[in-house]
């Protein structure tokens, strides 16, 4: 079973805004990736952040993670058409040696241009 | 260095036949992980291996099994296909259990159809 809820499912947006998507997850993180993934094809890794972190940047992408909610959350800024994509949030709920990622239902985005 | 290649990239099947897909990691990577994606379950994790040892497994049938080589290739076979069986296959590698980055870096994937 999926451990990460993502919201919205769906989010529709101009060129030039900013979009915001969710994640939240059940058991404690070592830490929680997103990923982006365009129709039907691989995943992209954006950015890690980690158990011990409030907030990350890179590029146009802020994260933000709150363990005692347990939830993170994804900021791109300043949105292009080409950020027109399904998103995830990815968890390693272990910490230990194993790779085990439990995704999210993921956050589909559409920039209009 | 090259991402992580999967072949073949496309694949039609029927039912009650079997299917060996590929992964090379990323050179130097010798964690390789198989997900499984379908419109209905999502992404899910079916295993990972680690210098040729299978770490962890997904909740899959035996029907899933997998294997990787001394050179860090993965494959995986998948016996008896099933309709339910269509769907995404993302391999990712990383070098996690090397004393580095958590990060995995996924391959293009194969998209399996069975008939």
């Amino acid at each position: 079973s999926q451990q990460g809820e993502e919201d919205p499912q769906a989010l529709s947006i101009q060129e030039g805004e900013n979009a915001t998507m969710n994640c939240s997850y059940k058991t404690s993180i070592n830490n929680l990736q997103w990923y982006r993934q365009n129709s039907g094809r691989g995943l992209v890794h954006l950015i890690l952040i980690r158990s011990n972190e409030r907030e990350k940047h890179s590029g146009r992408l802020r994260v933000t993670l709150d363990t005692s909610k347990k939830s993170s959350s994804l900021l791109i800024t300043a949105s292009r058409a080409a950020d027109t994509a399904s998103y995830f949030c990815a968890t390693d709920p272990h910490g230990g040696a194993t790779n085990k990622l439990i995704f999210g239902t993921g956050t589909l985005l559409a920039v209009q241009p | 260095k090259a991402g992580v290649t999967q072949t073949p990239r496309y694949l039609i099947k029927t039912r009650g036949q079997q299917v060996t897909l590929s992964c090379s990691p990323i050179s130097g990577h010798r964690s390789v992980s198989w997900y499984q994606q379908t419109p209905g379950q999502g992404l899910q994790f079916l295993f990972e291996y680690f210098s040729e040892t299978q770490r962890n497994k997904g909740n899959f049938p035996g029907r899933f099994s997998g294997r990787q080589f001394s050179n860090s290739r993965s494959e995986m076979n998948v016996s008896t296909l099933e309709l339910g069986d269509s769907a995404l296959y993302l391999c990712a590698s990383s070098t996690r259990g090397q004393g580095s980055t958590d990060t995995q870096y996924f391959g293009p994937g194969t998209r399996l159809t069975v008939l």
